[in-house]
């Protein structure tokens, strides 16, 4: 039973670029979160979706991040003309449901040149 | 919004011993979870716990919700155990998703 997949591990962009990042949840997991991991900074809520809804994006700058998870494959973390401040590490984690537990994903570790 | 304190923020103990670290909250919540960050590595979920006890192995986490207080033991500590532990909490107001302490780093020394 695999666990929760991210891809890539690692991205490089420059800045004015697009980053797309990819989260496949555990299998039977409908329940996918977005974190964000700054260099020397704590793990930060980003966004909460379910299949085909966003519930939650009160954690995800209103400009150039969106986030889906359609009925079919994978979610995206997207994010559009990335800046040197984007640079992180993004995690992604599922769950069967709001009150199960979190599975955590290895991470992408975005690098903006 | 839930903040979320650890303590201590760095731990250095050799190997064999008894380590206690401290999660502390201000805002009731439904979950708290204890996770495990090696460096440059991924995320590990070590438990989750809504009242009382619960033992996997070497490591034992406590929770008193009246407190609004959290602790992870590892019982005879090894160097494999160094790591960054982190406490996260869901509930409490706010976002659906949850909400982080800054984390102990943990050195065990051989």
């Amino acid at each position: 039973n695999a666990g929760v997949m991210q891809n890539p591990r690692h991205l490089v962009r420059r800045r004015g670029q697009e980053a797309r990042l990819r989260c496949s949840p555990m299998k039977g997991h409908s329940h996918v979160y977005w974190y964000r991991q700054l260099p020397e900074e704590g793990l930060k809520f980003m966004v909460y979706l379910q299949k085909e809804n966003i519930i939650d994006e009160s954690g995800m700058p209103k400009e150039r991040f969106s986030a889906e998870f359609p009925k079919e494959g994978p979610s995206i973390l997207r994010i559009q003309q990335v800046v040197r401040g984007d640079s992180a590490a993004y995690f992604c984690a599922s769950s069967l449901g709001l009150l199960n537990e979190q599975f955590f994903g290895p991470g992408t570790r975005l690098t903006v040149l | 919004k839930n903040e979320v304190e650890q303590s201590p923020q760095n731990l250095t103990a050799q190997e064999g011993e008894f380590i206690t670290i401290n999660c502390s909250y201000s805002v009731g919540i439904s979950a708290l979870h204890w996770l495990q960050q090696h460096p440059g590595g991924g995320i590990v979920s070590l438990f989750m716990l809504s009242s009382g006890k619960k033992k996997h192995g070497r490591l034992i986490a406590t929770i008193n919700i009246q407190e609004k207080h959290s602790s992870l033991h590892i019982t005879a500590s090894h160097p494999r155990d160094s790591a960054v532990y982190i406490c996260a909490v869901r509930g409490g107001g706010g976002a659906d998703g949850l909400t982080f302490g800054k984390g102990t780093h943990l050195i065990i020394q051989p």
